[in-house]
């Protein structure tokens, strides 16, 4: 049973438009959120954060937006640019417990130039 | 910076070999996990260690076992491996509250032969 899905397994989109990678969840006990972006051969680095508390937190060109009511979060990049190119793995934690985190399955994203 | 080391960036092993994947980390985390890529499937929660000499199983433990006698080490065992163990494995450690979700090895990617 999937706890938290990522639909789409891959999006294409052209530099300096924007990305946007969704991430849907079904356990209502989630209350902290993460994206992680990997590159091949190599390990996931965190991106951006957001807790519960919240609907929204900014990064430079990142930005997570959360949904609570539809546990619906997405992830946008606005410009996208080639080095984005990676995939991206959305993950959430329960508000109680040794902060074990749940991953999605991953959307590879390619920013072409 | 905080730093998790992976011993080994590829191994490929036999079927049926004892397989030690090792895992240091340099910024007195508590919390250890290890987890495990698929295509298609995301990162999966192999075990996790939330101090020294503890353990809990994660969502695939079956086939693993770990040790953390120390800290900052936490080993990941095959007993017997198996073709089906071929994979990149993910170590990651964090400290005991969510800010910043896990920091992240560069991965062991196995070869069962």
């Amino acid at each position: 049973d999937q706890q938290v899905k990522q639909n789409s397994p891959s999006l294409s989109v052209q530099e300096g438009r924007i990305s946007i990678l969704n991430c849907d969840y079904t356990n209502s006990m989630f209350d902290y959120f993460l994206w992680y972006k990997k590159y091949p051969a190599e390990g996931p680095t965190f991106l951006i954060s957001i807790s519960s508390i919240k609907d929204k937190n900014e990064d430079g060109r990142f930005t997570v937006f959360l949904n609570k009511s539809a546990k619906h979060l997405s992830l946008h990049i606005v410009p996208s640019q080639p080095g984005d190119s990676a995939v991206y793995f959305c993950a959430a934690s329960p508000s109680s417990g040794t902060y074990k985190y749940i991953f999605g399955t991953g959307t590879r994203l390619k920013v072409l130039a | 910076d905080v730093k998790v080391t992976q011993s080994s960036r590829y191994l490929v092993k036999r079927t049926g070999e004892k397989v030690f994947l090792e895992c240091v980390q340099d910024m007195d985390h508590e919390n250890m996990f290890w987890y495990r890529q698929d295509p298609g499937l995301g990162l999966r929660l192999i075990y996790f260690s939330y101090d020294v000499k503890m353990k809990e199983k994660g969502d695939i433990p079956e086939g693993y076992s770990v040790s953390r006698e120390k800290k900052e080490r936490f080993s990941l065992i095959l007993e017997s491996a198996s073709t089906n163990q071929t994979s990149m494995y993910l170590c990651a450690s964090s400290l005991s509250s969510r800010v910043g979700g896990y920091t992240f090895g560069s991965g062991t990617r196995l070869t069962v032969v």
